[in-house]
């Protein structure tokens, strides 16, 4: 099962920013906050990960909070390109099953003209 | 970060045959995976390809239903056996590399089981 939650759908306004909440409250020391999405009949796509700290790249910037018990991922200024569904994966550093992505439900974010 | 392709992109199937869809990937990788997304749903694992011996199957997936194969480090196959309109799906291959830390998915196979 998944071990995180999310909201089910979102909508953001072009060109502002799109907040996106998970919450992984069981998460372990040794985890990794993944982030995904899957823009329609495509395969999904990475968008960034973090263990502890707050991390940004060229798509996005993730928030972790201290407790790393939620996290944030940010799209600082949306375009109707980014509608698609975003996947919070938590996902152990080593390999073996508990390495292995395990998909939730994802948020369905809209992004409106 | 790998570049994954697969065949066939679509197809559409009668019940009772069987299809092989393959996965080739741009760079050797230590892990693959095969994933089915049905109709409205999010993505569920269905085994990781281990090379050289037998795939390990998730819960709910055997190997009679979902043969893979694994030949080498930058090729898989999956099939779908025996297909029933249950199996109308989109198939998915993905793939880590020796670091572990990234995992990337390819375009997917569209199977349409009439």
């Amino acid at each position: 099962d998944a071990k995180t939650t999310q909201p089910p759908s979102m909508d953001c306004a072009e060109g502002r920013a799109a907040n996106l909440p998970c919450n992984h409250s069981t998460i372990s020391g040794n985890e990794y906050v993944y982030w995904y999405r899957q823009i329609h009949s495509q395969g999904p796509q990475y968008i960034i990960h973090g263990l502890k700290n707050n991390e940004t790249n060229e798509m996005a910037s993730l928030i972790i909070t201290e407790d790393r018990k939620s996290s944030t991922l940010i799209l600082p200024h949306a375009t109707l390109r980014d509608t698609a569904v975003y996947y919070c994966i938590v996902r152990a550093s080593y390999g073996g099953s508990q390495g292995n992505l395990i998909f939730g439900k994802g948020t369905k974010l809209s992004v409106k003209p | 970060s790998a570049v994954i392709s697969q065949k066939p992109s679509r197809d559409i199937c009668q019940r009772g045959t069987s299809l092989t869809i393959q996965c080739q990937v741009d760079s050797q990788v230590t892990m693959m995976f095969w994933y089915r997304q049905q109709p409205g749903q999010s993505l569920t694992l269905i085994a990781t390809a281990n090379q050289g011996s037998e795939a390990t199957y998730e819960s709910g997936f055997v190997i009679d239903k979902f043969p893979i194969s694994r030949p080498n480090l930058t090729f898989s196959t999956l099939t779908v056996s025996n297909m029933s309109p249950e199996d109308s799906s989109i198939y998915l291959c993905s793939v880590r590399g020796a670091r572990g830390e990234t995992q990337y998915f390819g375009p997917g196979t569209r199977l349409l089981v009439l």
